[in-house]
């Protein structure tokens, strides 16, 4: 089965602690994306990457960093410096960084920082 | 930089036909114009994508003018499992360091009655 898959749908940390979302294609894309939303509200862009080894600040990057070391996968880490971590993470893949190309979502990791 | 404009929410019936407007500016010339829509809790996922005139799928309609500064998503005869928020996504006609950005529109959010 190809898609992408976000663990863990849920997870609870307490204020001061790293967390790290995990994000897995086996679509073979070489594009990836984060995306915060909080309720009732759009996507906001945390992080990009193009392709392996690679990836850009997007909109609200502070407080967040990722790492691409493999091409299917590209996890988020929510850092302490997070000023208000708790919402719904979305990470998205796609063939290439354009709108033309479909992006692929997943699940969602729904985080509580408390 | 790119700009979009949707409507926060709009309200239709079951069997009426909806027409959603994202406006957007100074998005890339060589890119489609994507929707996306997102149930609550979920991903987004893809509807429709086009470039200009008028483009139709098994579950819906674009229509995008010659300036490409707008683009319509019709739903024709919606039913309940319609209600759903939906995102027009476009390309950043900055390209700035070789890499392209994308911008999704901030949603509008369908509400279907009976």
């Amino acid at each position: 089965d190809g898609g992408i898959t976000q663990s863990p749908k849920y997870l609870f940390r307490k204020e001061g602690q790293n967390v790290t979302l995990s994000c897995e294609q086996n679509l073979n894309h070489d594009a990836m994306y984060w995306y915060r939303q909080d309720p009732g509200q759009g996507l906001r862009l945390i992080y990009y990457s193009q392709i392996v080894n690679d990836f850009q600040k997007g909109d609200i990057a502070e407080g967040y960093s990722v790492s691409r070391e493999k091409k299917e996968s590209f996890p988020l880490t929510v850092t302490s410096a997070q000023k208000n971590p708790t919402a719904f993470y979305l990470c998205a893949s796609s063939i290439g960084d354009r709108a033309t190309y479909e992006q692929y979502f997943g699940p969602g990791t729904r985080l509580t920082v408390t | 930089l790119a700009k979009t404009t949707q409507p926060i929410s709009m309200d239709s019936y079951e069997g009426q036909e909806v027409n959603i407007t994202c406006s957007h500016n100074n998005i890339a010339t060589n890119d489609y114009i994507t929707w996306y829509q997102q149930f609550p809790s979920q991903g987004p996922r893809f509807i429709i994508q086009g470039y200009k005139t008028k483009v139709t799928n098994e579950v819906a309609s674009l229509f995008i003018p010659a300036d490409r500064k707008s683009s319509t998503l019709s739903l024709p005869r919606v039913s309940l499992s319609d209600t759903a928020v939906y995102y027009c996504l476009v390309g950043d006609s900055m390209f700035s360091g070789g890499y392209n950005k994308l911008i999704f529109g901030a949603g509008t959010r369908l509400a279907v009655h009976p």
